[in-house]
């Protein structure tokens, strides 16, 4: 168990809806990141928060959005959603500084879109 | 820019023997991590190893060891006597500057009985 939680494990939409993906990282990791991993590919970068604040974007939609809260729990919103945004969405977390901490990820949340 | 390249789709080893994934990378930042995870079918991330830029020595866990040549940007992920458990996909990522983790296109790796 990575400490990192995501919810919900899986989800099935349609077309053109909006969802909402939730993440709670590691006790104490102020850094968090989302990760889009379609079939067979490699994890794109979409999104870094750091304490609250956003800290760089990846190859992230505007249709797409993010936010870290207070308590540090981020969540990653999806709308318009097409058929293409199907994937593997990962959270990670990390320790604010230093290079020596690996990212500890989540279980993912599988999108569907039909 | 920060750029992490896994040119092996594919690989295939025989259960017990070695097998080396490759990865470069490129940055110009002068401090930087580099990591292997592992993901199994079931579609978690497990990290496996990490080296420091800064670091003389080539890391080593277990069955996983580094084969870190800075020079020429690279960081090799060695497992040896291969097991089928071993069977997954293997991302190489980089930490840079500006804490973020940069991933290559993964290995997947087969092993076969």
């Amino acid at each position: 168990d990575s400490g990192v939680t995501q919810t919900p494990k899986h989800l099935i939409t349609a077309t053109g809806q909006r969802v909402t993906l939730r993440c709670s990282p590691r006790s104490g990791d102020l850094s968090v990141y989302w990760y889009q991993q379609s079939l067979d590919q490699g994890l794109q970068f979409l999104i870094h928060y750091y304490n609250g604040e956003e800290r760089a974007k990846g190859n992230i939609l505007e249709r797409f959005s993010a936010q870290q809260f207070p308590d540090l729990h981020s969540e990653l919103n999806l709308s318009s959603l097409e058929l293409g945004d199907s994937a593997l969405y990962f959270c990670a977390s990390s320790v604010p500084q230093g290079m020596s901490t690996e990212a500890f990820f989540g279980q993912g949340t599988r999108l569907t879109v039909v | 820019a920060q750029k992490i390249t896994q040119t092996q789709p594919g690989m295939f080893v025989q259960e017990k023997e070695a097998v080396t994934l490759d990865c470069t990378y490129d940055t110009s930042d002068p401090s930087y991590g580099l990591f292997w995870y592992k993901q199994p079918s079931s579609g978690e991330m497990i990290f496996l190893i990490y080296q420091g830029s800064y670091d003389q020595q080539n890391a080593t866990e277990g069955r996983y060891s580094l084969n870190f040549q800075k020079a020429r940007k690279s960081a090799n992920l060695v497992i040896s006597a291969s097991q089928l458990g071993d069977s997954a996909m293997y991302f190489c990522a980089m930490r840079g500057a500006g804490n973020q983790f940069y991933f290559g296109t993964g290995t997947s790796l087969t092993v076969i009985p």
